[in-house]
Formats: structure tokens, C-alpha cells, sequence
């Protein structure tokens, strides 16, 4: 089993939609979970991040880990094409016996919001 | 526009060639990384370099070789690349490697061997 699974899309979307994205994972060490959004050409940027469990909001965006499930979700309201990008998870854990820590991606999620 | 910047954007090289490619971040930045994003893979972490010094290998082959200078500066010296080492390699920097640090990426430079 991969650590982290992620539906790679493409997931195609009327503007305004709301959009649920979702990662799985089942290394229960993971506790700080953070999204990503990766526009064509260019590298990922942090959009969000939570630790342990719980909801986070942030504008039109909202993170949600439930780690009971090992799922993670991000939800984008009255989504825009500007919002069109692939958006990656990322989890990490803290790893004993250093302060390195070492983020695990999932595969991306391809978004197109259509105009 | 990020405050890490990679050259060359663009790389085509054949399979006995050697070629560097080069990471600089603006940001103050003590710890900077190389990865690797293949299409249809997850982004894989190679080298992760912590005030100069390497601190993580992550099962690198030895054709891909590291060079951190300083702590604004990171290089990725590539030699008898192998085709299926075609993909997007991406750097990043962030204040430091320990904790809850957010990672900045470069626009990353698109490489295909031959």
C-alpha cells in the first residue's frame, strides 16, 4: 500500500462548483498535513496546512483531516478558473532522533475550472 | 514570483553528456532541496542540504551529484543520465529543516535525456 493516495483526476468542474479534493494515507505517524497548488510551469506553492485532526479555513478554501479515517480533504467554494491547477497533499511526521522532517506527497490532482 | 529561481528552465541532454543545473533563493533560507516530479508519480525528495551540509540522501543514484556552496546556493550535477531519468526537477528552500517548516519551490527545470 502507498503511503499517500491521491486520485491523480483530471476533474473537470463548472465555475462557481463547490470542489472536494481528497488524499488517503496509512502511515498513522503523520501528523501535519498541508495542500499545495501547482499552476502549469511553474513549482507548488503552500495553500494550506493543519495539524492533527480538525478543520481549517482560509478564504474560500478549507482543509480537513480526519485522522481517525487517515483522510484528508480540501474544499474550494464557488470555485473560479483562476483556481485551475493541480493541487498536491503532503503529509509529514517527525522523524526521532533528528529535526529533519521529510514531507510525503500524493500524486496530484489535475483541476480544470471551466468559465 | 517565488524567491527561488532554477537555470535553465529547459534542458535536453544526451545519455553520455554532463550538465549542471543550478538553485538560488532570495529568501534568507538556511535549508534547501532537490526533487524530482515524473509525470503520474508523486514528488520524490533526493537531497535535502541543512546550513551546507547534506542531511538526507534519499537512495539518490551516484550519476546525480549535489553541490551546496552556500546556503543560497544548490546545484544538481547530472552525468550518463539514463532516459528514464527524464522529468521535472524542482528546488526548494525554507527557513530551516527542522519542524514545521513551509517550503518554497522554484519553477523547476524541465529535463529530458535522450
Amino acid at each position: 500500500q502507498k503511503e499517500v493516495e491521491q486520485d491523480p483526476g483530471p476533474l473537470s468542474v463548472p465555475e462557481g462548483a463547490i470542489v472536494s479534493l481528497n488524499c488517503t494515507y496509512s502511515n498513522s505517524a503523520f501528523q501535519y498535513f498541508m495542500w499545495y497548488r501547482q499552476y502549469s510551469r511553474k513549482g507548488p506553492e503552500l495553500l494550506m496546512y493543519t495539524y492533527s485532526s480538525g478543520n481549517k479555513e482560509d478564504g474560500r478554501f478549507t482543509a480537513q483531516v480526519d485522522k481517525s479515517s487517515k483522510y484528508i480533504s480540501l474544499f474550494i467554494r464557488d470555485s473560479q478558473p483562476s483556481d485551475s491547477a493541480t493541487y498536491l497533499c503532503a503529509m509529514s511526521a517527525t522523524r526521532s532522533g533528528g529535526s529533519n522532517y521529510k514531507l510525503t506527497f500524493g500524486k496530484g490532482t489535475l483541476l480544470t475550472v471551466n468559465p | 514570483e517565488t524567491g527561488v529561481t532554477q537555470t535553465p528552465r529547459h534542458l535536453v541532454m544526451g545519455m553520455t553528456n554532463k550538465k549542471s543545473l543550478k538553485c538560488e533563493q532570495h529568501l534568507g533560507h538556511n535549508a534547501m532541496y532537490w526533487y524530482k516530479q515524473s509525470a503520474k508519480k508523486p514528488l520524490e525528495l533526493m537531497f535535502v542540504y541543512n546550513f551546507k551540509e547534506q542531511t538526507e540522501n534519499n537512495s539518490v543514484p551516484s550519476r546525480f551529484s549535489p553541490e551546496c556552496p552556500n546556503s543560497s546556493h544548490l546545484f544538481l550535477h547530472l552525468h550518463t543520465l539514463q532516459p528514464e531519468d527524464s522529468a521535472l526537477y524542482l528546488c526548494a528552500s525554507s527557513q530551516g529543516a527542522g519542524g514545521l517548516e513551509t517550503q518554497y519551490f522554484g519553477p523547476g527545470t524541465r529535463l529530458l535525456v535522450l
